[in-house]
């Protein structure tokens, strides 16, 4: 059954903390994304990669950081640089190419507060 | 640079009325307009697209959607409302170009027996 994990559900950061988030998908797909959640804001794009060992910044990429090693994860730093860090944090996958016509797939989600 | 307007932070409908969630959009060249949906502590879930054809879409669930290129809309509808659409919907737009989405602030369906 394909679609995309991310662990885990809730998080809490203590300060001065770095916290990693994961996103694992089996979709085969090239792209990945991150985004921020908070209420009546909508979703914030935070990094993508479109292929692996590459990535780019989003809209509010500021204390956050990631990594491409392998197509299927993505996972996402939170440092202590990011000074509000409490939000409902989506990972999403698509294809590319051709196939971006396509929706993107979104995991639960990991909900992050702060100690 | 894109965006996406949806201009009611909630719409109250009853079971069984039509319902209708609104969205504009802005974006150069051809639109590439998404509608998710989202219910507590969960991912988005997919709806409907409209990437080019007729400007009626169906989607999962009986909801449908009307791209309206000279009004920028693409406004979410459903026929008979039920209360399990109660939960907080996006709409999302693309360009032509790129990967990124672009979400709107999302609106919140409640549906009353």
């Amino acid at each position: 059954d394909g679609g995309i994990t991310q662990s885990p559900k809730y998080l809490f950061r203590k300060e001065g903390q770095n916290v990693t988030l994961s996103c694992e998908q089996n979709l085969n797909h090239d792209a990945m994304y991150w985004y921020r959640q908070d209420p009546g804001q909508g979703l914030r794009l935070i990094y993508y990669s479109q292929i692996v060992n590459d990535f780019q910044k989003g809209d509010i990429a500021e204390g956050y950081s990631v990594s491409r090693e392998k197509k299927e994860s993505f996972p996402l730093t939170v440092t202590s640089a990011q000074k509000n860090p409490t939000a409902f944090y989506l990972c999403a996958s698509s294809m590319t190419g051709q196939g971006r016509n396509q929706p993107q797939h979104f995991g639960d989600g990991t909900r992050l507060s702060i100690l | 640079a894109q965006s996406v307007a949806q201009p009611e932070d909630q719409v109250n409908v009853a079971e069984g009325n039509p319902l209708t969630v609104k969205c504009t959009y802005s974006v150069s060249g051809n639109p590439y307009l998404f509608w998710y949906v989202q219910y507590p502590n969960r991912g988005l879930q997919f709806l409907l697209k409209y990437i080019t054809g007729d400007n009626l879409v169906k989607g999962s669930y009986g909801f449908e959607a009307e791209f309206n290129k000279s009004q920028t809309s693409f406004h979410l509808k459903k026929p008979s409302a039920l209360v399990s659409d109660s939960a907080l919907y996006f709409c999302a737009v693309r360009d032509g170009r790129g990967n990124k989405l672009v979400f709107g602030a999302g609106t919140i369906l409640r549906v009353k027996s």
